[in-house]
């Protein structure tokens, strides 16, 4: 079955620090991947997707991610962490109509 | 453009009573989803629509959950009877397609507490 891994629960850092959160999925054809970001009480709001091109992929807030397949990962990366930022990260996969989340990593953040 | 609309916010009940969310995604799309989101994990999907007619519920506990999307537009999912376990953040999304690369748009969510 297909999966996605997000090795860490969760994450601090402090403001202005950059940011690497971590994301590997276990379908061996290039799926379509995404990262969602979930702050408190709201719904899940798109960061940045990828289907195909190039691999390093820029999204909204001034995040980015590189798609590898030989490492089966697709990473989130922002150079400047601000305190906004604090909210729940969910990487996703949809390979022939079925989505599948990772269990998410939180993000803390210190002022 | 409005987002995806999603009532109540919350609900508390006891368990084996029903319950009731309802959903009215972005007009237009014609694909919508519900998702269950325990604490502490991922959304899960529960049920796909394509307009009105289902895609894929291979996920759904039907033996207490029951969802519809009459006339292809609003939907609704039923817990009866509510389990303990039913306790999560139930979200509904919306996509234009019902295509692999199409983003979905979610609500915000209800919140389900069963005592």
């Amino acid at each position: 079955a297909q999966s996605v891994t997000q090795p860490d629960i969760h994450i601090t850092v402090s403001e202005g620090a950059s940011l690497e959160l971590r994301c590997n999925y276990s379908y061996g054809a290039t799926p379509y991947l995404f990262w969602y970001v979930q702050s408190p009480g709201q719904g899940l709001q798109l960061l940045l997707k990828y289907f195909s091109g190039d691999t390093l992929v820029q999204g909204i807030k001034g995040f980015e991610a590189e798609f590898k397949r030989s490492q089966s990962s697709f990473n989130l990366r922002k150079p400047s962490v601000h305190w906004s930022d604090a909210a729940e990260y969910f990487c996703a996969h949809n390979y022939g109509q079925n989505f599948v989340f990772g269990p998410g990593t939180r993000l803390s953040v210190l002022p | 453009e409005a987002g995806v609309a999603q009532s109540p916010r919350y609900k508390i009940i006891e368990k084996r009573q029903s319950v009731a969310f309802w959903c009215n995604p972005i007009s237009g799309h014609a694909t919508l989803y519900w998702y269950q989101q325990i604490l502490g994990q991922g959304p899960k999907l529960l049920i796909q629509f394509q307009n009105n007619g289902v895609v894929d519920d291979s996920q759904l506990p039907k033996d207490r959950f029951s969802a519809e999307r009459l006339k292809g537009v609003d939907s609704t999912l039923k817990i009866q009877p509510a389990k303990l376990e039913d306790s999560a953040v139930y979200l509904c999304a919306s996509s234009l397609e019902f295509q692999s690369q199409e983003t979905q748009y979610f609500g915000p969510g209800t919140r389900l507490l069963v005592l």
